[in-house]
């Protein structure tokens, strides 16, 4: 069974440019969350889908961010204008909807950085 | 609000010796605590979780935590630990209030081991 993947794992734009990143959960997972990490400090969440349905998005940072998971399988999240502290390794994990107990099981991130 | 400590940034260590990595947590409600492990270039693998029951949970790779309530402590320990089990090691809880759903990180501890 595939694990959760995330592209790119590299992207490096410059401030004010658009960058869209991706998360594949794995297959039936109906729990899609993402989480950031800006070096140094805590991995902070970001916001949790259940199907297409944003469930909690109280860590978005602001509306620069835009999350979005069409059809409830894969999920975008755009930054749009970059600024230079949106740099760090942005997760994905996924989980299934049956229990609070289930497992998030992560994706290798994608490591941005803004010049 | 919930919290998640993690005193140690890095702990080096000698290979076969045993370890000890620190974790306090501060919550006002219940909660789920979990431990993953990043090893380089990979994502976030859970190693043990605490949901109910016996204070002590076993995890994966022979790693084992102790949650104790009155110190509102999680700590991981391993006895004789390997030189592949260097890698980034984060403390974190799941709170009630978030239905059980949102991951609260600590800032990670980097475990080095030398032969």
């Amino acid at each position: 069974e595939a694990g959760v993947t995330q592209f790119p794992s590299h992207s490096v734009i410059e401030k004010g440019q658009t960058v869209t990143l991706r998360c594949d959960p794995i297959s039936g997972h109906d729990n899609l969350y993402w989480y950031r990490r800006v070096m140094g400090k805590e991995i902070k969440f970001l916001l949790h889908f259940v199907k297409e349905s944003k469930q909690d998005e109280s860590g978005m940072p602001n509306n620069r961010f835009l999350a979005e998971r069409t059809g409830g399988t894969y999920s975008t999240l755009k930054v749009q204008p970059a600024e230079l502290e949106d740099s760090g390794v942005y997760f994905c994990a996924s989980s299934q909807l049956s229990a609070s107990t289930d497992t998030q099981y992560f994706g290798p991130g994608t490591r941005l950085t803004v010049l | 609000a919930q919290s998640v400590t993690q005193l140690d940034s890095q702990v080096p260590v000698f290979e076969e010796a045993p370890v000890e990595l620190r974790c306090n947590y501060s919550s006002s409600v219940s909660v789920y605590l979990f431990w993953y492990v990043q090893y380089p270039n990979q994502g976030l693998q859970l190693l043990l979780k605490y949901l109910s029951g016996s204070t002590l949970v076993k995890g994966i790779n022979g790693f084992e935590a102790e949650f104790n309530k009155s110190q509102t402590s999680f700590h991981l320990r391993k006895p004789s630990v390997h030189i592949s089990d260097t890698a980034e090691y984060f403390c974190a809880v799941r709170p009630w209030d978030t239905g059980f759903q949102k991951l609260v990180f600590g800032t990670g501890t980097r475990l080095l081991v030398s032969p």
